[in-house]
């Protein structure tokens, strides 16, 4: 059984601050996906990554994907209040064709 | 284009009772996958269709559970004689093509009193 544990699961921090979210699995995964889900909503699709050590950016959003492709992290610069809600990582397993959801963080960023 | 409906976005039970929910895909989208989340938690794998076919139902228990997913009309998930533990929010996905990005619907809050 694939498992992707999320770091941390809780986090409150001031605006403008950084701040990295972890994603990390003893699995191999053909892609990782990472979404942002609000109260009473589904996830939104933020990024995939698909090569080992891809790195992408979304504004002040960076995603990482492990040169193993095992993990991958997501940081955020300048945090703002609109970047609160729930940070799901998410990988395909190879071969399986179905997307494995991570723990989740849970983001509140104060003004 | 729309995006993935379902509906309906609540649906309250009595336990014993049944519940369907339903999922339109996006436009052009022939797979479709549902995930179960609980309060504070993250989303759990159910079962993944293609048109007329179930491709993988591992995580669907075996007993009060179905879905299909018909060649023409929406993806039903169907939970017979439900108890309060099936309390959750019910979410659908659907993508292209096999592996392919998934975009989801807004959920179906079901609760079993």
């Amino acid at each position: 059984t694939q498992l992707l544990e999320q770091s941390p699961q809780f986090l409150s921090i001031q605006e403008g601050e950084n701040l990295t979210v972890y994603c990390n699995s003893s699995s191999v995964f053909s892609s990782l996906q990472w979404y942002r889900q609000e109260p009473g909503e589904g996830p939104v699709l933020l990024v995939t990554v698909v090569t080992g050590g891809e790195v992408k950016k979304l504004k002040r959003l960076t995603f990482q994907f492990g040169d193993a492709r095992k993990d991958s992290s997501l940081h955020i610069t300048a945090a703002q209040p609109g970047d609160t809600g729930l940070y799901l990582c998410a990988g395909e397993a190879a071969g399986t064709y179905k997307y494995i959801f991570g723990t989740g963080t849970r983001l509140k960023v104060l003004a | 284009n729309a995006g993935v409906m379902q509906n309906p976005r609540h649906l309250v039970r009595r336990r014993g009772q049944e519940a369907r929910l339903r999922c339109s895909p996006m436009k052009g989208h022939s797979h479709v996958y549902w995930y179960r989340q609980l309060p504070e938690e993250g989303l759990k794998f159910m079962v993944y269709l293609q048109k007329e076919n179930i491709i993988d139902e591992s995580g669907m228990p075996k007993e009060r559970f179905s879905a299909e997913f018909p060649k023409e009309g929406p993806s039903i998930l169907r939970i017979q004689q439900v108890v309060r533990g099936d309390s959750a929010a019910y979410f659908c996905a659907s993508s292209p093509q096999r592996a392919a990005e998934a975009f989801f619907g807004q959920g179906t809050r079901l609760t079993v009193v």
